[in-house]
């Protein structure tokens, strides 16, 4: 069973939509999250970092961690077509720099 | 601009040959990252540097091999012990607890 698990998708939503990506994982002592956004061809890029549980919004995006469940969620509010791509999530404990990443949600925003 | 150069952009490979691929950064980061990323896998780590002259094996680094000569470049070699290379490669680097910053990667096809 791998460490973080991500649904692979795709997951198809109508411009506007409200768009919920989870992950969950196994490891107990993961403390930071992020969420990363890659465009097809091209590096991932940083969306969000939170630390511990409890929630943190970003404009149109916000990111939600349950510890107790261990259980983390990206929400995008008035999604875009430009909102399509495969999003990420990674995680990591206190001590250290190696993040583990979960397998990606592909999204499809349809104008 | 600060970022994370990755070159070529693609990459062709006989079999039996061995290549590089170049990751060079202005960040100023000490850590930096190597990852494989195949179709509905997800990102494995390869090899990862936190100071210059240092560097440990991540979980897939058979028929890779890296050097870690100077902050700013950490070059990745793909052996002919790697039986099956065809991927996208993406280097990353971070500063100590951040989050990473991704080159754009370089596609490798064995040919």
């Amino acid at each position: 069973q791998k460490e973080v698990e991500q649904d692979p998708g795709p997951l198809s939503v109508p411009e506007g939509a409200i768009v919920s990506l989870n992950c969950t994982y196994s490891n107990s002592a993961f403390q930071y999250f992020m969420w990363y956004r890659q465009y097809s061809r091209k590096g991932p890029e940083l969306l969000m970092y939170t630390y511990s549980s409890g929630n943190k919004e970003d404009g149109r995006f916000t990111a939600q961690v349950d510890k107790s469940s261990k259980y983390i969620s990206l929400f995008i509010r008035d999604s875009q077509p430009s909102d399509s791509a495969t999003y990420l999530c990674a995680m990591r404990v206190a001590a250290g720099n190696k993040l583990t990443f979960g397998g990606g949600t592909r999204v499809l925003v349809k104008p | 601009d600060g970022g994370i150069t990755q070159s070529p952009k693609y990459l062709f490979r006989k079999e039996g040959q061995n290549v590089t691929l170049s990751c060079e950064q202005n960040l100023n980061h000490d850590a930096m990252y190597w990852y494989r990323q195949d179709p509905g896998q997800g990102l494995r780590l390869i090899y990862y540097s936190q100071i210059v002259n240092d560097f440990q094996k991540g979980d897939i680094a058979e028929g890779y091999s890296v050097s870690r000569e100077k902050k700013e470049s950490f070059p990745l070699t793909v052996t002919s012990a790697q039986k099956n290379p065809t991927a996208f490669y993406l280097c990353a680097s971070s500063i100590p607890g951040g989050g990473y910053t991704f080159g754009s990667g370089t596609r490798l096809t064995v040919v």
